[in-house]
């Protein structure tokens, strides 16, 4: 059974530009979510879908997006990037928001922004 | 609020030796608890999980008991090995919100 999938693994862009990152979750997880990992912050929960519906949002900026597809894979977008968005972002999913059911993590985009 | 704290880092140890890393929470509710170990390059895996207090969730030798009433979910390992070296990270999910909070991590390093 093939894992979660993140693309493209590495990214660097400059201030002010955007980038699209893609998650594809393993098959059957209905449930994707997105964190940012910086090594102040630990882990930071950006939003999480659902059947395509956003169900949860953290505390960042409405630069920060994320759309989910009919067949479960995501996008999350940041425009206007900023130096401080450089981070490795991680993608997880899972069966369901069941108590005993954990997240699967993809191996995360690392974006550089110059 | 809900959170999660685990002891700074980073710890070394020789291989061999006791390891412990202290996790304690403060939810809101009644929450899941598990650990997640993150090998560099990788994304975190479930290492064990816990889901009731006094549950003991356990794999590859490490082991966390669910502590109510002391709010904490420790790690420990009685014998670490060099293959053990990455960083962990305790976490609790609470239904209620349907959202993980997750530790800041503990960066282990086992020298032979």
């Amino acid at each position: 059974k093939a894992g979660v999938t993140q693309t493209p693994r590495y990214l660097i862009k400059t201030r002010g530009q955007q980038v699209t990152l893609s998650c594809s979750p393993i098959s059957g997880h209905r449930s994707v979510s997105w964190y940012q990992q910086t090594p102040g912050q630990g882990l930071q929960f950006l939003f999480e879908y659902f059947s395509e519906t956003q169900r949860n949002k953290g505390n960042f900026p409405g630069r920060f997006s994320g759309r989910q597809f009919s067949n479960s894979r995501s996008e999350m977008n940041v425009s206007t990037l900023e130096l401080g968005d450089s981070a490795l972002y991680l993608c997880a999913s899972s069966i369901s928001w069941a108590r005993d059911s954990p997240l699967h993590f993809g191996n995360g985009t690392r974006l550089t922004v110059t | 609020g809900n959170s999660v704290t685990q002891m700074e880092g980073p710890v070394t140890l020789s291989e061999e030796a006791f390891l412990t890393i202290n996790c304690t929470y403060t939810a809101t509710g009644y929450p899941s608890l598990f650990w997640y170990v993150q090998y560099p390059g990788e994304g975190l895996q479930l290492l064990l999980k816990a889901t009731k207090a006094d549950d003991k969730g356990s794999n590859k030798g490490f082991e966390a008991t669910y502590r109510k009433e002391t709010t904490s979910f420790h790690l420990e390992k009685g014998s670490v090995q060099v293959s053990d070296s990455a960083v962990y990270f305790c976490a609790l999910f609470l239904y209620t919100g349907n959202q993980f909070y997750f530790g800041t991590g503990t960066s282990l390093t086992v020298i032979p």
